[in-house]
């Protein structure tokens, strides 16, 4: 079955640079979200889109940015990164099923500012 | 507004022994519950999830468990602990797809 995809898997940057993640939900899931997980933390809600429309925002700085584009693959961009912005990435994918609802989550990507 | 708090950020057990890791909610609406494993530098696995209907809920790798509402509990038990099973659990509350609402809210983590 086909999974979340999320590119790259690994991303190196320095301060102050910009950074692009890309999310690939699974096909005919509607909805997308980002989380982020700092070193020994839990994942954290960033913002979520439904049908290409934000639908919900967490604890974002407003340093990033995200969108859903019309095949449903969202970016998360992030811009003048700091060094606390090191963190694994996670995309998570559903659809609008009561019964059976669960979020499917990508294998993240890890980022690294130095 | 929800939330969940996981008792024990670092639960040991023998092989062989149960697992029992504790995790209460809170939440205003009737909740989604989902319980996720993470093994060191990967991503979240999902175990099991109650969503409302029965309130005994079985997973994978012989993990379940209950939905006791009248304790805002939902902790996740294995009867035989396995070498394998060495892993950071996360406990997850959500108000389930509901425009607006889905959003995971994590537990803090437990480590086995």
């Amino acid at each position: 079955a086909a999974g979340v995809i999320q590119s790259p898997r690994h991303l190196i940057k320095e301060k102050r640079e910009t950074a692009t993640l890309k999310c690939y939900p699974i096909p005919r899931h509607d909805t997308v979200y980002w989380y982020q997980q700092g070193p020994g933390q839990d994942p954290q809600f960033l913002i979520s889109f439904y049908e290409k429309m934000q639908s919900d925002k967490g604890s974002i700085p407003d340093r990033f940015s995200a969108q859903q584009f019309s095949d449903y693959h969202s970016e998360l961009n992030m811009s003048s990164l700091e060094l606390g912005d090191s963190a694994l990435y996670f995309c998570a994918s559903s659809s609008r099923d009561f019964d059976s609802y669960e979020q499917y989550f990508g294998p993240g990507t890890r980022l690294t500012v130095t | 507004a929800q939330s969940v708090t996981q008792l024990g950020s670092h639960v040991s057990v023998s092989e062989g022994a149960l697992v029992l890791l504790r995790c209460n909610y809170s939440s205003s609406v009737p909740p989604y519950l989902f319980w996720y494993v993470q093994y060191p530098n990967q991503g979240l696995q999902l175990l099991l999830k109650y969503t409302s209907a029965a309130t005994l809920v079985k997973g994978i790798n012989g993990f379940e468990a209950e939905f006791k509402k009248s304790e805002t509990s939902f902790h996740l038990t294995k009867p035989s602990a396995h070498m394998s099973d060495a892993a950071e659990y996360f406990c997850a509350v959500s108000e389930g797809p509901n425009f607006g609402n889905e959003k995971l809210t994590f537990g803090t983590g437990t480590r086995l």
